[in-house]
């Protein structure tokens, strides 16, 4: 149980476009899911915060209007980086905590990798 | 604000030996919950242990145990019997059991890369 998913697993875009990344609980509902930014041999950067059906809370430092976060239902967020650049080239990884699970407990996608062109 | 140490970057261990990550942290909260999550080259963060404060009792999950020294704010991470998968980065993380404006988000350290001879 406590699976989580994430779509892509890598993609590489140039530069300008957008990418849009879905994170899913596949077998609970996710009441807060979380975003991260890894970069090589380094920790996880949090990035925002998001509850279902409400405006994600974003971590200072990171842009609101670069990293689009929408958290539509209790299994689905999903980011969108927009007019990407290569700057922005990282590891992106969601987490979920939910309902009817032990709620101190984070359980992790597993990552999508943005490489930009 | 809290933080969280790692002050191994890297550690190695020979395969059936026992090894030890340190993590320390740093709060003002009496109530909280402290973790750690493998990280192997697939990069999926993968529960290792958690541990609530409230409780003294260090927590234990198989061949990976802790040992929870509160009042030192120590949190370190025991692994008996070492195997070839263990081989991973480890991170120490922590979440206030206090809802706020970081939604009990966790606080993770840098991290330490285990590796394990054969």
């Amino acid at each position: 149980g406590a699976v989580v998913s994430q779509h892509p697993s890598w993609v590489i875009c140039k530069s300008g476009t957008s990418v849009k990344i879905e994170c899913r609980s596949l077998d609970f509902q996710a009441t807060t899911m979380f975003w991260y930014r890894q970069f090589p041999k380094q920790s996880l950067m949090l990035m925002a915060t998001s509850n279902e059906g409400s405006k994600a809370t974003y971590e200072q430092g990171v842009e609101k209007d670069k990293f689009l976060i929408n958290h539509a239902s209790l299994t689905l967020s999903t980011l969108t980086v927009t007019s990407a650049h290569p700057e922005d080239s990282s590891f992106y990884i969601c987490s979920a905590r939910g309902l009817a699970l032990s709620t101190d407990t984070q359980y992790f996608g597993p990552g999508t990798r943005l490489t930009v062109l | 604000a809290q933080t969280v140490t790692q002050s191994q970057p890297e550690m190695s261990v020979q395969e059936a030996e026992t090894v030890t990550l340190s993590c320390t942290y740093d709060t003002s909260e009496s109530d909280y919950y402290l973790f750690w999550y493998k990280q192997p080259p697939s990069r999926q963060m993968i529960l290792v242990i958690r541990q609530e404060a409230y409780k003294q009792q260090n927590a234990t999950e198989n061949r990976f145990s802790v040992n929870f020294q509160k009042a030192a704010k120590s949190f370190s991470l025991k692994i008996s019997d070492s195997q070839l998968g263990d081989a991973a980065m480890y991170f120490c993380a922590y979440r206030s059991a206090y809802y706020g404006g970081s939604q009990g988000n966790l606080i993770f350290g840098k991290g330490t890369k285990l590796s394990v001879k054969p």
